[in-house]
């Protein structure tokens, strides 16, 4: 499949530990972010959304924080596991509520050593 | 079966021809995108359609054309390709409306030559 992560930032963790991804998103009027996991050699998958009224929000195992205030957003990934490992993308609607553009960041690729 | 399906799976082409990469979805879905990835850049916008006979640009839409004559394909067409063009592409849809996820498809690998 696709090699994405050289030049991506990398986090290595421990299988067990909780691993926090971040990014930083670019405008300010975006209401929409979401997140999403890439393995290797297939297409992006949804994780969990957040809307702009909600700072928290808790999937199974995640949780994506929003800070409005720095335009930050996390994903927190409990009790990470060896097939955590795989390439996170956090997007943003730059179209506004009425219309879906979706904007990606440039992924962190999250590698789990056993 | 139900989804979204890009073809062909991987492309050979030389500089300056015409190619035409397909994407279907069987969800009667609004919103159909094109994303190009390479190292580096993560996924960019290429084009976008809110419906049938609506395409917008993306962030990198030189050098390409869509068209979006019925709802469930959205085919992308590199006119005169590049190797600059050379890249992962992929399709993806999302229902009506703003603030919905978007569902990928398998991606397409080009490479001009």
């Amino acid at each position: 499949g696709e090699n994405v992560g050289l030049h991506l930032p990398t986090l290595s963790v421990q299988e067990g530990d909780n691993s926090i991804i971040n990014c930083a998103y670019s405008n300010s009027a975006s209401d929409y972010f979401i997140w999403y996991k890439q393995e290797s050699g297939k297409g992006p998958q949804f994780i969990i959304d957040i809307r702009s009224n909600m700072d928290k929000r808790q999937g199974q195992r995640v949780t994506v924080l929003l800070n409005k205030t720095v335009k930050h957003l996390s994903l927190q990934i409990a009790a990470t596991q060896p097939g955590d490992s795989a390439v996170y993308f956090c997007a943003e609607n730059m179209g506004g509520g009425a219309t879906n553009k979706l904007i990606f960041g440039t992924g962190t690729l999250l590698a789990v050593q056993p | 079966d139900a989804g979204i399906t890009q073809s062909p799976r991987y492309k050979i082409t030389e500089t300056g021809r015409q190619v035409t990469l397909m994407c279907h979805q069987t969800w009667s879905h609004s919103y159909m995108f094109w994303y190009r990835q390479d190292l580096g850049h993560g996924l960019r916008l290429i084009y976008y359609s809110a419906a049938a006979d609506i395409t917008d640009k993306g962030e990198v839409p030189d050098g390409y054309v869509v068209s979006r004559s019925k709802t469930e394909n959205f085919p992308l067409t590199l006119e005169s390709a590049t190797r600059s063009q050379t890249s992962v592409y992929f399709c993806a849809s999302s229902e009506v409306g703003g603030n919905t996820e978007a569902f990928f498809g398998q991606g397409t690998r080009l490479t001009v030559v």
